[in-house]
């Protein structure tokens, strides 16, 4: 199977600032990444697929990049309705793994 | 709208069965694999198990496979995830998902149904 890293695994920040998140493959997805954001009592929503497109509707401060095994998600201005939990998820193959997640919260 | 609506999901003793069920809408059901991902408690997400759009293609998380089986009914627009053998571990929210694509980008998902597995 393959296994998904993310790190760091919480971060504070402040409105206005920008936010790296990587995440890590135990062997080559290719392209085949996803990230998700999910808030508190909330099923997740797709922000990024195929590591760096951006899914129709999500705001354009995020963005994804990377290939074969190290992807980084990025949000660029921070907005207050972007405190939530992000995931990242490989679909190279099954089973699909998730990363364990990546808490951003209030500085 | 497009959207997914999770149900059957309740209390059950460790050992015992559950049906949950997807009713899909808004969209043409029978073209479009789906995906079960379930979060327990405080902790994050994990696939559980997928089928393709005619059901031809079926696949289990190891944490699940021999227990739980996934179906759907494209006449009826649902999915299904048949749970058997029910451990403590397996308390969770269940979410149905659709994947949009190849990349399997779960771009819509219901709101979820609570098993809780316990005595």
């Amino acid at each position: 199977d393959i296994q998904m890293t993310q790190s760091p695994s919480s971060l504070s920040a402040s409105v206005g600032d920008r936010v790296t998140i990587t995440c890590r493959a135990s062997q080559s997805i290719t392209s085949y990444l996803n990230w998700y954001q999910q808030k508190p009592g909330k099923a997740p929503k797709l922000l990024i697929y195929a590591a760096s497109s951006l899914q129709s509707g999500a705001p354009s401060r995020f963005s994804g990049s990377g290939s074969g095994t190290d992807f980084t998600l990025t949000i660029n201005s921070l907005q207050p309705e972007d405190f939530a939990t992000y995931y990242c998820q490989q679909s190279f193959n099954t089973p699909r793994t998730f990363g364990p997640g990546t808490k951003v919260d209030v500085k | 709208e497009v959207q997914l609506v999770e149900s059957g999901g309740g209390l059950v003793k460790p050992g015992g069965s559950l049906r949950l069920s997807c009713a899909a809408s808004g969209f043409t059901f029978s073209t479009y694999s789906m995906n079960w991902v379930r979060q327990a408690p405080g902790m994050g997400l994990e696939w559980v198990s997928s089928i393709s759009s005619s059901s031809s293609y079926i696949y289990y998380a190891d944490s699940v496979k021999g227990r739980f089986t996934i179906s759907r009914d494209n006449a009826k627009n649902s999915l299904y995830l048949q749970m058997s053998s029910l451990r403590a571990e397996d308390t969770a929210v269940y979410y149905c998902a659709r994947p949009l694509s190849g990349y399997d980008n779960m771009d819509v998902w219901g709101k979820g149904t609570t098993v809780t597995v316990s005595s």
